[in-house]
């Protein structure tokens, strides 16, 4: 019940294209869901978040995806850079006390 | 960066010796966080700080402890390490109890033989 489970491991996408990465949890209870980005030797940074009382949230490239009934949410970034290679882990937490990590996904972008 | 460091950056030790990770925060942020990174696991909490003195375990504290003896330094022990403890580990703040992002620290790679 307090897993995510992320998807996939590792992504090869050519730039311009659209990466999408997937999480799916079981927790009803969760309410709170961030996706962190992290560089090689660096901490994860806050990349964007979302509440589940919407369905969608957008900020700039980066779109996260929501759907409450299938326990579901995904990473979409557009227009994909060489920049944006790095790992991605989504989490969910509940009454933003602990967050519950996914395993990650290695994202590289093909120049 | 949100202003924390973590020390040493890197360890490497042998089994069996104790071992003490270092974070410090200089914005006195409440809540501090501690979490190991291994491969194919994502980020695991091993510890937490919600204030001075005031620490509870994540889902894997088993040979790990912390003290929180000020609200800028949060110390992570292994009292003796094992192999398995192999990791890098985070260092983590939250700002606040509304607030929900947390801020990591650029980690501390340790070894044990």
């Amino acid at each position: 019940q307090q897993q995510v489970k992320q998807s996939p491991q590792s992504l090869i996408v050519q730039k311009g294209g659209i990466s999408i990465i997937n999480c799916a949890y079981e927790n009803t209870a969760f309410d709170y869901f961030p996706w962190y980005q992290q560089f090689p030797g660096k901490g994860p940074a806050l990349l964007i978040a979302i509440r589940p009382d919407v369905s969608e949230k957008k900020e700039g490239r980066f779109t996260i995806s929501f759907n409450k009934s299938a326990k579901q949410f995904s990473l979409h970034i557009m227009d994909s850079q060489p920049g944006d290679s790095a790992t991605y882990f989504c989490a969910a937490s509940k009454s933003n006390y602990q967050l519950i990590w996914g395993a990650g996904t290695k994202l590289i972008i093909k120049p | 960066d949100a202003g924390i460091t973590q020390s040493p950056r890197h360890k490497v030790t042998e089994t069996g010796t104790p071992v003490t990770l270092r974070c410090h925060q200089t914005e006195n942020h409440r809540y501090m966080y501690w979490y190991r990174q291994d491969p194919g696991h994502g980020l695991r909490l091993i510890h937490y700080s919600y204030g001075v003195k005031d620490t509870d375990k994540g889902e894997v504290s088993d040979g790990y402890s912390v003290s929180r003896s000020k609200t800028e330094d949060f110390l992570l022990t292994l009292e003796s390490a094992t192999s398995s403890q192999t990791s890098v580990y985070f260092c983590a703040i939250r700002q606040g109890a509304l607030v929900d992002t947390q801020y990591f620290g650029p980690g501390t790679r340790l070894t044990v033989l």
